[in-house]
């Protein structure tokens, strides 16, 4: 079954804590991103990787990181730093065919800070 | 500031009725348009993907396009309720590039 899959599905914080949410992908995409959506909000990107060991910014950078060291996987921490990360975040993939990027999504986690 | 606009809605259909959602974008450049649904609580699912001015069906589902005026739009026919959900419209700003920018999603109920 080729998908991307994303863990955990809920995830509870205590303020001050760094978090990591995975991401796995087995459709062998060349592209990987992470979104937060808010409530009644659309998405907004966090960070994109085009290819291993590299990674671009998107427009929500601060408090976030990530990692690409193999083409399945792109995980995402939440760091102290981020000052209001409860949200929804969606892990999603894309290959690049003609100048079309059509993106596929993980089934999201949901993290709270308490 | 590239953006994508949406009705936020609630837009309210009868069952069997056409819904028809739209969606205005800002960047000219734009080459690649897509339409998400997303059920509450879940994940967005690609629904329809268009690339050229015109229409474009697949099955309930057709797409519409105009790049003169900047405008896409999804009709959907013979409305039912697994529809009501919230449709999002998303669009490539740079073309063959990875960035996309989402609408903020229209909600459609499609009352039984």
């Amino acid at each position: 079954d080729g998908g991307i899959t994303q863990s955990p599905k809920y995830l509870f914080r205590k303020e001050g804590q760094n978090v990591t949410l995975s991401c796995e992908q087995n459709l062998n995409h060349d592209a990987m991103y992470w979104y937060r959506q808010d409530p009644g909000q659309g998405l907004r990107l966090i960070y994109y990787s085009q290819i291993v060991n590299d990674f671009q910014k998107g427009d929500i950078a601060e408090g976030y990181s990530v990692s690409r060291e193999k083409k399945e996987s792109f995980p995402l921490t939440v760091t102290s730093a981020q000052k209001n990360p409860t949200a929804f975040y969606l892990c999603a993939s894309s290959r690049l065919v003609l100048g079309r990027n059509e993106q596929f999504f993980g089934p999201g986690t949901r993290l709270t800070v308490l | 500031q590239k953006e994508v606009e949406q009705n936020s809605g609630p837009l309210s259909v009868p069952e069997g009725a056409i819904a028809s959602l739209n969606c205005t974008y800002s960047d000219r450049g734009s080459q690649s348009f897509f339409w998400y649904r997303q059920y509450s609580g879940k994940s967005p699912e690609l629904i329809m993907s268009i690339y050229s001015n015109g229409d474009k069906e697949d099955g309930r589902f057709t797409a519409q396009l105009n790049k003169a005026s900047q405008y896409v739009s999804l009709l959907i026919r013979d409305s039912q309720p697994s529809d009501s959900a919230t449709y999002l419209c998303a669009v490539n700003i740079v073309p063959g590039g990875f960035k996309t920018i989402f609408g903020a999603g229209t909600r459609l109920f499609v009352k039984a």
